[in-house]
């Protein structure tokens, strides 16, 4: 199983609602990442996961909140979201180690109305 | 500072056509560098990547790339495209930072036409 799998695939929320993106992996990667993507750029990096531990944090707005339960699993928590936070929010995974493929989910396509 | 630099925005070539995506990355030590390939509205699959050893690496769907350190490139080719490579392409540099941080490049849009 080399699969990362996001979900929801699609999420329309208000700004005062309070929602979740989540990313399962069982490949038994020890890192895991949270990227955000506008339309026509590059994925940008939100959040480091080594060994289920917060290991980068790129100044990402505390609106954004991630969670790691356990060694397969990464939540993304979102509050009071504002319409320029709209993106594709993709998870990745890896084993940790240096120079070592980095595997993609297909995203959540996140609409901040 | 790491950095991807990737001069082609867009690029359209026709079916059979051999392609060429350029991509030069600023990086202090031996990089490790990667292409991934994007289609619309999904995530990133990597094609290939280069760590040491033989400067010519082949990847999946016919793809290669050659790393050419005196001249800080990494350029993604195919001999022949086919439709099915229509996409966004993003060449990548993974730091030194704990957790393999990968530095992406703007983006090469390919368009193939018939």
């Amino acid at each position: 199983d080399t699969e990362v799998t996001q979900t929801p695939k699609h999420l329309v929320m208000g700004m005062t609602n309070k929602k979740s993106l989540k990313c399962e992996q069982h490949m038994g990667h020890r890192a895991m990442y949270w990227y955000k993507q506008k339309a026509k750029k590059p994925p940008e990096l939100m959040f480091v996961y080594s060994y289920e531990k917060l290991s980068i944090n790129e100044s990402v707005p505390s609106r954004f909140s991630p969670e790691c339960p356990n060694s397969s699993l990464l939540n993304l928590h979102l509050h009071a979201l504002q319409p320029e936070d709209s993106a594709l929010y993709l998870c990745a995974s890896s084993q940790g180690d240096r120079g070592l493929e980095a595997f993609f989910g297909q995203g959540t396509r996140l609409t901040v109305v | 500072a790491q950095s991807v630099t990737q001069p082609d925005i867009h690029i359209t070539v026709s079916e059979g056509a051999s392609l060429e995506l350029r991509c030069n990355y600023s990086y202090g030590a031996t990089p490790y560098l990667f292409w991934y390939v994007q289609s619309p509205g999904q995530g990133l699959q990597l094609l290939l990547k280069y760590f040491s050893g033989d400067t010519l690496v082949q990847g999946i769907k016919g793809f290669e790339a050659e790393f050419k350190r005196s001249q800080s490139s990494f350029n993604l080719r195919k001999p022949s495209v086919h439709w099915s490579d229509a996409a966004e392409y993003f060449c990548a540099v993974e730091t030194l930072s704990q957790g393999g941080k990968l530095i992406f490049g703007q983006g090469t849009e390919l368009s193939v036409k018939p």
